[in-house]
């Protein structure tokens, strides 16, 4: 019944390692996102991906790469993790997208705790 | 840059008074304007929207909200408020996905 689901929703990892976020969808909709949300609550979009291309690509280091196998898939791939990128990650998604008036259905997020 | 700004972090309110929560905007053209709130350890919930039409949007849990083009704002309201709303509550435009930086409201018997 879950219309947006992520995994895991705690990872924990060390400084450089590199770890994967999933993201799924089960609604149907063509646009998903990925959202960084940190210690202050304040939300900010990374990537957006409409049918699998790419349309937002906000400023992130080029260590975050966000992969989407088909239009209910957005993964988030992070090399090389640093301490500042500890913070609740979200996935959401859309029917439509960016301009529109479309609501957005998030993900119940995955805190990531780099040491 | 379109753009939204809370300008209060915090809202505290007795359980049964009205409740406001800020939001002002500033995009370019016609604005879609949203509002979603965040339970503790949970993802965002829509509330509601404006898209166009008439100025008073209502939306789940009895929540409205007014949007004002005069003033830029598109204020979140509640007539008689919730222990159980107590929550953190963004405002968001579509345009670019910006949110606000959230303003959290406690509800207190």
């Amino acid at each position: 019944d879950t219309a947006v689901s992520q995994t895991p929703k705690y990872l924990v990892t060390q400084m450089g390692n590199d770890k994967s976020i999933k993201c799924e969808q089960n609604l149907g909709h063509d646009t998903m996102y990925w959202y960084k949300q940190d210690s202050k609550k304040f939300l900010k979009i990374m990537f957006s991906y409409n049918n699998k291309e790419l349309i937002i690509n906000e400023t992130v280091p080029n260590r975050f790469s966000p992969k989407s196998p088909d239009k209910a898939h957005l993964n988030l791939h992070i090399n090389s993790l640093e301490l500042g990128d500890s913070a609740v990650y979200f996935c959401a998604s859309s029917p439509v997208g960016q301009g529109n008036a479309d609501t957005q259905y998030f993900g119940p997020g995955t805190r990531l705790t780099v040491l | 840059a379109q753009s939204v700004a809370q300008p209060e972090d915090q809202v505290n309110v007795a359980e049964g008074n009205p409740l406001t929560v800020k939001c002002t905007y500033s995009v370019s053209g016609n604005p879609y304007l949203f509002w979603y709130v965040q339970y503790p350890n949970r993802g965002l919930q829509f509330l509601l929207k404006y898209i166009t039409g008439d100025n008073l949007v209502k939306g789940s849990y009895g929540f409205e909200a007014e949007f004002n083009k005069s003033q830029t704002s598109f204020h979140l309201k509640k007539p008689s408020a919730l222990v159980s709303d107590s929550a953190l509550y963004f405002c968001a435009v579509n345009e670019g996905m910006r949110f606000g930086a959230g303003t959290r409201l406690t509800v207190k018997p």
